[in-house]
């Protein structure tokens, strides 16, 4: 089986514009979730997804949206960029809720 | 609130010697519990994983971890380190009422010498 696939790898922005990202779950998972991380934070969770409803959400403010399609396919955006939101944003999917995630390589987005 | 604690955000050990990464957790239910590895530009890979039953979990690599609930513990050990262990080493825990959100520790960057 193919693995998650995340697009762009990577992305450099300005501040004030948007972005979206896109992320391929493992074929038949149906959860996607959504991390952010960066040198200072760590790994923080940002929102999960399971057949096209967003189930759980993370402590960021309301420029980070997600969503996700009837082929579980997922794709998250952030508008008016900030410096701070330079990061690596990672994919993960599962069968369901609390079953294994597995992890895209990530998207590093660069804003300046 | 869950969260995790990584015990040493940087662990130095020589080639052949033990490995031993530290991993506190605070959670309300019984906690499912992950150790995940990330190499240099890479996403996340999954070392091993506690559910439920056997408290000794063995995993790729030949790592492996002992849940040990009266400590609240989830230390992850590797009796012979190899030179292509060196990346960074993250534990994580998932309640049960919150579904696919990970609980993620600090990380601990694990360096081998020669």
């Amino acid at each position: 089986k193919a693995g998650v696939t995340q697009t762009p790898r990577y992305l450099i922005k300005t501040r004030g514009q948007q972005v979206t990202l896109s992320c391929s779950p493992i074929s038949g998972h149906r959860s996607v979730s959504w991390y952010q991380q960066t040198p200072g934070q760590g790994l923080q969770f940002l929102f999960e997804y399971f057949s096209e409803t967003q189930r759980n959400k993370g402590n960021f403010p309301g420029r980070f949206s997600g969503r996700q399609f009837s082929n579980s396919r997922s794709e998250m955006n952030v508008s008016t960029l900030e410096l701070g939101d330079s990061a690596l944003y990672l994919c993960a999917s599962s069968l369901a809720g609390r079953n294994t995630q597995y992890f895209g390589p990530g998207t590093r987005l660069t804003v300046l | 609130a869950q969260s995790v604690t990584q015990l040493g955000s940087h662990v130095s050990v020589s080639e052949g010697a033990l490995v031993l990464l530290r991993c506190n957790y605070s959670s309300s239910v019984p906690p499912y519990l992950f150790w995940y590895v990330q190499y240099p530009n890479q996403g996340l890979q999954l070392l091993l994983k506690y559910t439920t039953g056997a408290t000794l979990v063995k995993g790729i690599n030949g790592f492996e971890a002992e849940f040990k609930k009266s400590e609240t513990s989830f230390h992850l050990t590797k009796p012979s380190a190899h030179m292509s262990d060196a990346a960074e080493y993250f534990c994580a825990v998932s309640e049960g009422n919150q579904g696919g959100k990970l609980i993620f520790g600090q990380g601990t960057e694990l360096s081998v010498k020669p």
